[in-house]
């Protein structure tokens, strides 16, 4: 079993402040975990992953994510914020395990709003 | 280019009038699968596709039917649609092998009213 939460579904941030979205997840087996962006009218688009490799993670456009076991955690941060970062967000899950179906478990999402 | 098209991208329809949504991808990905998107649930999935002729639920499949005949589409069947199915249906295929990194692409979405 795994499930994605997102600690608060608004988020705002002034221009240039930092951006901190916040994943929590539960899995029974090690997970893989994503961001994904939503830009106004659009699909999602994948911003970064983890897949058990380096527990910082780059993605596009400035973010990053941090993955901490100990904390269950995969937060999304990025230094500075731009106005083209407001978006809706989610944390997204798949648990890996020999012969698991491929479940991609999604949060409730964070939509966030840039302040000028 | 490599994409997840579906059509249409907006439709209004009334109550028991049955439609299809297509789902169409051009990466020759295994894996497809349908999601709704409502307000404060994030995405949900509806069914699953793991190749050709195997199909599953997901998470909320009731009111739906699916069909994989071909790879590369993937159409939801909206039989007798109710009011409860008015959301935002999302498409989305990733490649199914080992040590691939199940990155999933989506479509640009549709978005569906039932009156």
């Amino acid at each position: 079993a795994q499930s994605v939460t997102q600690l608060g579904s608004h988020v705002s941030v002034s221009e240039g402040a930092l951006v901190l979205l916040r994943c929590n997840y539960s899995s029974s087996v090690p997970p893989y975990l994503f961001w994904y962006v939503q830009y106004p009218n659009q699909g999602l688009q994948l911003l970064l992953k983890y897949t058990s490799a380096a527990t910082l993670v780059k993605g596009i456009n400035g973010f990053e994510a941090e993955f901490k076991k100990s904390e269950t955690s995969f937060h999304l941060t990025k230094p500075s914020a731009h106005m083209s970062d407001a978006a809706e967000y989610f944390c997204a899950v798949i648990g890996i395990s020999s012969g698991s179906a491929r479940q991609l478990t999604f949060g409730s999402g964070t939509q966030l709003t840039v302040l000028p | 280019e490599a994409q997840v098209t579906q059509n249409p991208r907006y439709l209004i329809t009334v109550t028991g009038k049955k439609l299809t949504v297509t789902c169409s991808q051009n990466m020759n990905h295994e894996y497809m699968s349908w999601y709704r998107q409502d307000p404060g649930l994030g995405l949900r999935q509806i069914y699953y596709s793991m190749n050709v002729e195997v199909t599953d639920k997901g998470d909320v499949p009731e009111g739906y039917k699916v069909s994989r005949k071909e790879k590369r589409n993937f159409p939801l069947i909206l039989e007798s649609p109710s009011p409860n199915q008015t959301s935002l249906y999302f498409c989305a295929s990733s490649r199914l092998a080992t040590g691939i990194t199940y990155e999933q692409y989506f479509g640009p979405g549709t978005r569906l009213t039932v009156t």
